[in-house]
């Protein structure tokens, strides 16, 4: 089984609608992110994560907001949809307690604006 | 501005080495290097990391220069599956958690 699970792996959607990106892990990690991808991009940072209490920014928040429903469910909402925001959306964990900053990645999903 | 450079494209015949380059002459003395790949559009898979020293695990080998100013990763003998785009990432551990992707290096395994 995967440890870290991102639901739905593909949406079409029209503009101006709310949509939510859901990812859950099973690693046990306190730390969580979501990043996206454009075509021939590398990721983007959109928020993180630390614990269920911290919600951090990243480099392209605008138009996204997050959950952080408990410390194995991170959620990804887009309040009103655009077409620029068609992309691939990865969610990521990592244990806080390494000394190190390995991040594990889900499957992706496929998110399509239009 | 980016802190790692690396080719853009590379190819390597399967069961050879495959040996990608980074550059990363800024980096500073508490940053780390991190390698990841992504296989077609799959969730990135973490493969190395390391500071000074030349780094090995059961993916595969990292070597870094003596000054820090670029390494190597090192994929002993590469299979059709290792065809993936391959980042170079520089971060401090703790402190600033972005973990910046650039462009890569795509990696076609030639059978």
């Amino acid at each position: 089984d995967a440890d870290v699970t991102q639901t739905p792996r593909n949406r079409i959607t029209k503009t101006g609608k709310r949509i939510m990106l859901e990812c859950s892990q099973t690693k046990g990690h306190d730390r969580m992110y979501w990043y996206r991808q454009d075509p021939g991009l590398g990721l983007r940072l959109i928020y993180y994560s630390f614990d269920v209490k911290d919600i951090n920014k990243g480099e392209i928040s605008d138009g996204y907001s997050v959950s952080r429903q408990a410390q194995a469910k991170f959620s990804l909402s887009l309040e009103s949809a655009i077409p620029n925001q068609t992309a691939l959306y990865f969610c990521a964990t990592s244990w806080g307690g390494e000394r190190t900053d390995t991040q594990y990645f889900g499957p992706g999903t496929r998110l399509t604006v239009l | 501005d980016a802190k790692t450079t690396q080719p853009p494209s590379m190819d390597c015949a399967e069961g050879r080495a495959a040996n990608l380059p980074c550059n990363h002459s800024t980096i500073s003395g508490n940053e780390y290097v991190y390698w990841y790949r992504q296989i077609h559009s799959q969730g990135p898979q973490y493969i190395i990391h390391g500071l000074k020293n030349n780094e090995t695990n059961e993916m595969a080998s990292l070597i870094i220069t003596e000054d820090r100013k670029s390494s190597t990763l090192i994929l002993p003998h590469a299979t059709l599956r290792d065809t993936a785009v391959y980042y170079c990432i520089v971060k401090e551990n703790f402190g600033n958690e972005k973990l910046t992707f650039g462009t890569g290096t795509r990696l076609t395994i030639i059978p």
